[in-house]
């Protein structure tokens, strides 16, 4: 069966700071899709980054960008330069027909 | 384009009585999920709608449970008679179709946060 693990209950980073979020992911199926949500507070789920299974390079958006090693079954989630407004709730999900998700990592950006 | 609506934002109720959220999905968008998300935990699957059929609902405690769509457009998840451990935020999603995720994974709505006392 499919699984998403995320080890970091909660980090702290401080502002401007470079973050590593951790996500590994167990799958047999070639064929998969890797996302990253963020939900703060408010509760609403905002979608991140996203990385095909094929996809040879690492996907980035913005200050987002996606740490993808197929082998090891690892997509991290690198946050740059954070800010005050990162603080959050961030979820690595996996798609393989639905959208599973891990158990989330709290972020709390400090200044 | 407008987003994934959903109402209310907010419920409390006592355990044993009956709640009902809605959710109004964006525009064209043939499936439509709802997922119950406990406080500290990552949001699971409860049921998933193809238009106005059911593709999955392994995850749906039936006995108490239930949801329908009946026009392949908005939704309607019940439950009733709701327990303390029902307290979560019950998140609907929509997207184009199962496999068609585009870039982007599901469209989510702002959720509807229950607590059950």
């Amino acid at each position: 069966a499919q699984k998403i693990t995320q080890t970091q209950p909660g980090m702290f980073v401080q502002e401007k700071e470079a973050v590593t979020l951790d996500c590994t992911y167990d799958t047999s199926d070639q064929s998969y899709g890797l996302f990253w949500y963020k939900q703060p507070s408010s509760g609403e789920m905002i979608f991140l980054i996203y990385q095909g299974s094929y996809d040879e390079q690492n996907a980035t958006e913005g200050r987002y960008s996606l740490n993808f090693q197929k082998a090891r079954k690892s997509a991290n989630l690198v946050i740059s330069a954070s800010q005050l407004g990162d603080s959050a709730m961030y979820f690595c999900a996996m798609m393989w027909g639905k959208l599973q998700f891990g158990a989330g990592t709290q972020v709390v950006v400090t200044p | 384009e407008a987003g994934v609506a959903q109402s209310p934002r907010y419920k409390i109720i006592e355990k044993r009585q009956s709640v009902a959220f809605w959710c109004n999905p964006i525009s064209g968008h043939a499936t439509l999920y709802w997922y119950q998300q406990i406080l500290g935990q990552g949001p699971k699957l409860l049921i998933q709608f193809q238009n106005n059929g059911v593709v999955d609902d392994s995850q749906l405690p039936k006995d108490r449970f239930s949801a329908e769509r009946l026009k392949g457009v908005d939704s309607t998840l019940k439950i009733q008679p709701a327990k303390l451990e029902d307290s979560a935020v019950y998140l609907c999603a929509s997207s184009l179709a199962p496999g068609q995720w585009g870039n982007y994974g599901y469209t989510f709505g702002s959720g509807t946060r229950l607590t059950v006392v």
